[in-house]
């Protein structure tokens, strides 16, 4: 079954401006890790932040944590159109056995 | 270094056959896990090994299976595919069986499964 759940279910800008996604959970987590899929390709790891992490950094990346309310968000800043993919939120249900849950997905696409 | 390699990308079975998947993780990487991805969904958990003993299974019923070689590359079969079973097979792989070490998993390109 799918674990978060990320909003907005699919995301539309120009190039230059912010896109930032979000992602709820429902259960504790140790980790919580972003994804991104360029076109049902494989995916490739963009930040994991631990529980005890409210915010990570990572070139125009940032994810932000908070487990008071179960929720992530990622924000890409000045976006270019090869950012246009595909982004997943997962977790690991508070299990260390390497197991990940995730989402549905937010599609962006950045216009040129 | 190569990546994540899975073998073959694409691939076209009839109901009721039964395929092959594969996978060479990283080098040094000791763990590998599968996960099945339907079209408009996000990646779901079939199988996980490491060290060539399976470490945990998703919700999938018998007819999916794996395992893994010395080297560490394997192997995910599917029996008796059902239509439903078209997906994008993923396999990825880590240090370790947990990550806890702060590093995410490396997916690889996966396989494109259509069942006909």
């Amino acid at each position: 079954s799918q674990q978060g759940e990320e909003d907005p279910q699919a995301l539309s800008i120009q190039e230059g401006e912010n896109a930032t996604m979000n992602c709820s959970y429902k259960t504790s987590i140790n980790n919580l890790q972003w994804y991104r899929q360029n076109s049902g390709r494989g995916l490739v790891h963009l930040i994991l932040i631990r529980s005890n992490e409210r915010e990570k950094h990572s070139g125009r990346l940032r994810v932000t944590l908070d487990t008071s309310k179960k929720s992530s968000s990622l924000l890409i800043t000045a976006s270019r159109a090869a950012d246009t993919a595909s982004y997943f939120c997962a977790t690991d249900r508070g299990s260390t056995l390497g197991r990940l849950y995730f989402g549905r997905g937010t599609q962006l696409t950045v216009w040129p | 270094d190569a990546g994540v390699t899975q073998s073959p990308t694409h691939l076209i079975k009839t109901r009721g056959q039964q395929v092959t998947l594969r996978c060479s993780p990283i080098s040094g990487h000791k763990s590998v896990s599968w996960y099945q991805q339907v079209l408009g969904q996000g990646p779901q958990f079939i199988f996980q090994y490491y060290e060539k003993e399976e470490r945990g299974r998703g919700n999938f019923p018998d007819r999916f299976s794996a395992r893994q070689f010395p080297n560490y590359s394997s192997e995910l079969n599917v029996n008796a595919l059902l239509l439903g079973d078209s997906a994008l097979y993923l396999c990825a792989s880590s240090l370790t069986v947990s990550y806890l070490s702060g590093y995410g998993y490396t997916f690889g390109s996966g396989t494109r499964l259509t069942v006909v």
